[in-house]
Formats: C-alpha cells, structure tokens, sequence
C-alpha cells in the first residue's frame, strides 16, 4: 500500500545549522508530495509542494526535491532559526484517492 | 479570508461520555477531511466529505465515531461513547473541487480520561 517514512525525531540542532529532514514513500503511480509543519500551539500549514518527478518546491527557506528514481522528499535548509523549531510532516496525495497520507512526523529543536 | 476553524480546542471527557467537535471549512471549499494523531504518532485520515455526502469513510476506526455534514458547509464528529484510545488530535481540512492542496484547522485536542 502506501506509505511516508520519516526519520524519527527529536532532532536538536543549533542555530545557522544545516537541516535535512529525510522522507521516503512508497506509491503507485505519481503522487503529489508535500511537507507541512505544525508550530507549538499552532495548526498544520503547508510548508512547500511538489507534484511532479524533479520538481522543487520551496518556502522560507525550506526546500524539497521530489525524486522519483529514489522515491524521496527530503527537506533541507541551509541555516536553521530558533523560530523554525516545529514539527514537520511529510505527506502525499492522490488525486483519486483524495486524501493525505503522512509520515509520524519530525520534531525539530534549534537552539540558539 | 477566515481559515479552516475548530472547537473547541481542548475537550477532557471521561470514558463513555459523548463529544462533539466541530469543523468550519474555508467558504466554498466543497472537500472537507477529518485526521486523528494520536500519542505522537502518524497522523491517520479518518473521512473525506464533498459537499454534504460521504466520500470516503474508510479511514474511521469504528461505529462510536459519527460524521456528518448537512448542508454541505460545517461538519461534526461525534464520538459516543468515548474510549480511552479515542484521545488525540482531531484535525479538520478543507480544499478546493479539484486540487490537491488542503489547509488544516488548529485542531481539537481530545483527552478521555
């Protein structure tokens, strides 16, 4: 069936560190992939979205790479904030399907 | 434009009472979605609505959950009666006919004591 694996958290990184989040699914056919975050005390918002093979998405920083040939999204940044602290979502959809299928989520702490 | 809106934000209950939570989607979004988290873990889909009809309930866990829309706007869940199991996060989305981006209320904290 299918499936997002992310890597397992807390991650605890400091400030201006080097992020990669890594997200792995397993589908049939092709899928759109996104990444959302939930802040503390806050919803679900989208973060960033890819719908096809080689596209990037991107959003505060934040980017993703949708590859097909090794079924992954990770997300990195390159100089992480205090404010980024949250924890990210890897998801996909199926248009047919209709709904989101997650990963368990990732919590990231920056320190300052 | 308002959000995606729940309530209440928090509910502490005791196993076997009756909660009802409620979801406001964005206006004019016909899909309306129903998730779970519970204890950390993934968060699970429950059911999808386009516009006041049932398109997937595949995702609901047993027949103490109740969904409903009428009118196509505003959704409730109703769990009765509640189990332990059933605390978590209560998410609620909504999008548009034909696109595959779905924006998230805040939640509904459930905790059955």
């Amino acid at each position: 069936g299918n499936s997002v694996t992310q890597m397992e958290g807390p991650v605890t990184l400091s400030e201006e560190a080097f992020l990669t989040i890594n997200c792995t699914y397993t589908a049939t056919g092709y899928p759109s992939l996104f990444w959302y975050v939930q802040y503390p005390g806050e919803g679900l918002q989208l973060l960033l979205k890819a719908t096809k093979a080689d596209d990037k998405g991107s959003n505060k920083g934040f980017e993703a790479t949708y590859r097909k040939e090794t079924t992954s999204f990770h997300l990195e940044k390159g100089s992480v904030q205090v404010s980024d602290s949250a924890v990210y979502f890897c998801a996909l959809f199926y248009n047919q399907g209709g709904k989101l299928i997650f990963g368990q989520g990732t919590e990231l702490s920056v320190k300052p | 434009e308002a959000g995606v809106t729940q309530f209440p934000s928090h509910s502490v209950i005791e196993k076997g009472q009756t909660v009802t939570l409620r979801c406001d989607p964005i206006s004019g979004h016909d899909n309306l979605y129903w998730y779970r988290r519970v204890m950390g873990k993934e968060i699970k889909f429950l059911l999808h609505f386009v516009k006041e009809s049932k398109q997937d309930e595949s995702g609901m866990p047993n027949n103490r959950f109740l969904a409903e829309r009428t009118g196509g706007t505003y959704s409730t869940l109703k769990v009765q009666p509640a189990e332990l199991e059933d605390s978590g996060v209560y998410f609620c989305a909504s999008s548009l006919p034909g696109t595959d981006t779905q924006y998230f209320g805040p939640g509904t904290r459930l905790t059955v004591l």
